[in-house]
């Protein structure tokens, strides 16, 4: 597609359940990048994957959190054992691989999944 | 630390009037320095961004910033607001971390557009 695609847009779950955000990233598009934005709040990093390798986990809150990447294709968070902290939108990005481009390669944005933990 | 600070978390503006929104950083190095749009129910929407050269930077509808390293600042502007601009605006600064470009956010400014 011509952009970054997230499904579902909208998830609510019940406390406790574990829950899978997918995300397709640009073609071509070798980084990808999830994070996390509460409400009224700006985003946290979460992961970086370059290809199907994660680099950079560092801002997965929990062992609860985890991702993996197939490929340089779609990708998947998973939220285990969900708590109603967790409640959040929940948005990847992909880029040129940035090894190359360095910081000129630009992050583009996914439209989100919004997570509601009841 | 790298730090990125959006001092206003909400602007009213009427149509037609000015806006500047305000984005201060904190980074050693050069900045890198970007604005992001976000409307309701959507992603982030890219708007402009600085690397080098020309510290004035135009972006997609009609907005364009001004990078000033004396201040720490990459303020937003438009000289001409319309209805539609009512989103929320998200300044952040890129710094390569372990070979790789690390985004940086602020807390978010947001817009909302009076008729």
């Amino acid at each position: 597609g011509a952009g970054v695609s997230q499904s579902p847009s909208n998830k609510v779950t019940e406390k406790g359940k574990d829950v899978e955000l997918r995300c397709d990233p640009i073609s071509g598009h070798t980084a990808l990048y999830w994070y996390r934005q509460r409400l009224g709040q700006g985003l946290e990093f979460l992961i970086y994957f370059q290809g199907n390798s994660a680099p950079d986990k560092s801002g997965l809150p929990s062992d609860r959190f985890s991702a993996e990447r197939t490929g340089e294709s779609v990708s998947t968070l998973t939220i285990q054992r969900t708590q109603q902290e967790d409640s959040a939108v929940y948005l990847c990005a992909s880029s040129l691989d940035s090894r190359i481009a360095g910081l000129t390669g630009t992050q583009y944005f996914g439209p989100g999944t919004r997570l509601t933990v009841l | 630390a790298q730090s990125v600070t959006q001092p206003d978390i909400h602007i009213t503006v009427s149509e037609g009037a000015s806006l500047e929104l305000r984005c201060n950083y904190s980074y050693g190095a050069t900045p890198y320095l970007f604005w992001y749009v976000q409307s309701p129910g959507q992603g982030l929407q890219l708007l402009l961004k600085y690397f080098s050269g020309d510290t004035l930077v135009q972006g997609i509808k009609g907005f364009e910033a001004e990078f000033k390293r004396s201040q720490s600042s990459f303020n937003l502007r438009k000289p001409s607001v319309h209805w539609s601009d009512a989103a929320e605006y998200f300044c952040a600064v890129a710094f390569l971390s372990g070979g790789y470009n690390k985004l940086i956010f602020g807390a978010g400014t947001r817009l909302a557009v009076h008729p």
